[in-house]
């Protein structure tokens, strides 16, 4: 089955700095991304996602990066600001399953 | 929430007793699902559903059983508690139109089990 490794599992930055998670993939099927944020005592919220006939895609001051050869995709998030503070998810899914496999999450710590 | 409601949203109960938690829906959405979220394990799926009385087993299921006898409705039981099902337990949907993959989550339940 799927196996999707997030890296870091706690980043810390200063508002204004920019944020990036890592996530890697092991199934090559696999061919959607979802990116999910979830606030304390909230569920996970999609905030962008990506599929794999596609390289980048941008929200504002949210991007996702697919390398398909390399299996692996990453969520940037330039000029963070305190609200960015939660906890972040990527998945994988694909292949003719529509069951995403989780991450295990990044706490995304914004100072002010 | 697209829609989607838990309840109860905390519960607290002891070991050996039985605890049903409910997802409801209001878009009659046909795929539903339960996970789990334990710190370090992330989301892990437990049972989904592709249907009315149609239902099948994820990552964790041993201790779990569902039920879905209408759209809107998708329950998870835990017919004998164990303290290791303390967790928080997140019902999602997927609307799966153009064959999309996804998901969309209620905002979970907190069961303590003592």
């Amino acid at each position: 089955g799927e196996n999707v490794e997030q890296h870091p599992s706690t980043l810390s930055v200063q508002e204004g700095d920019s944020a990036v998670i890592k996530c890697t993939y092991s199934d090559s099927a696999s061919n959607y991304f979802p990116w999910y944020k979830q606030e304390l005592g909230k569920g996970p919220q999609l905030i962008i996602d990506i599929r794999s006939n596609v390289g980048e895609k941008k929200d504002q001051r949210i991007a996702v990066t697919l390398n398909k050869t390399a299996k692996h995709f990453s969520l940037h998030i330039t000029e963070t600001q305190p609200e960015d503070s939660a906890v972040y998810f990527c998945a994988a899914s694909g292949g003719g399953s529509y069951i995403p496999t989780f991450g295990r999450g990044t706490s995304l710590i914004v100072h002010p | 929430d697209a829609g989607i409601t838990q309840s109860p949203r905390h519960k607290v109960t002891e070991t050996g007793t039985p605890v049903t938690l409910r997802c409801h829906q209001t878009e009659n959405h046909r795929y539903m699902y339960w996970y789990r979220q334990d710190p370090g394990h992330g989301l892990r799926l437990i049972h989904y559903s592709y249907g009315v009385k149609d239902t099948d087993k994820g990552e964790v299921s041993d201790g779990y059983s569902v039920s879905r006898s209408k759209t809107e409705d998708f329950l998870l039981t835990l017919e004998s508690a164990t303290s290791s099902q303390t967790s928080v337990y997140f019902c999602a949907i997927r609307p799966g139109d153009r064959g999309t993959d996804t998901q969309y989550f209620g905002p979970g339940t907190r069961l303590t089990v003592l």
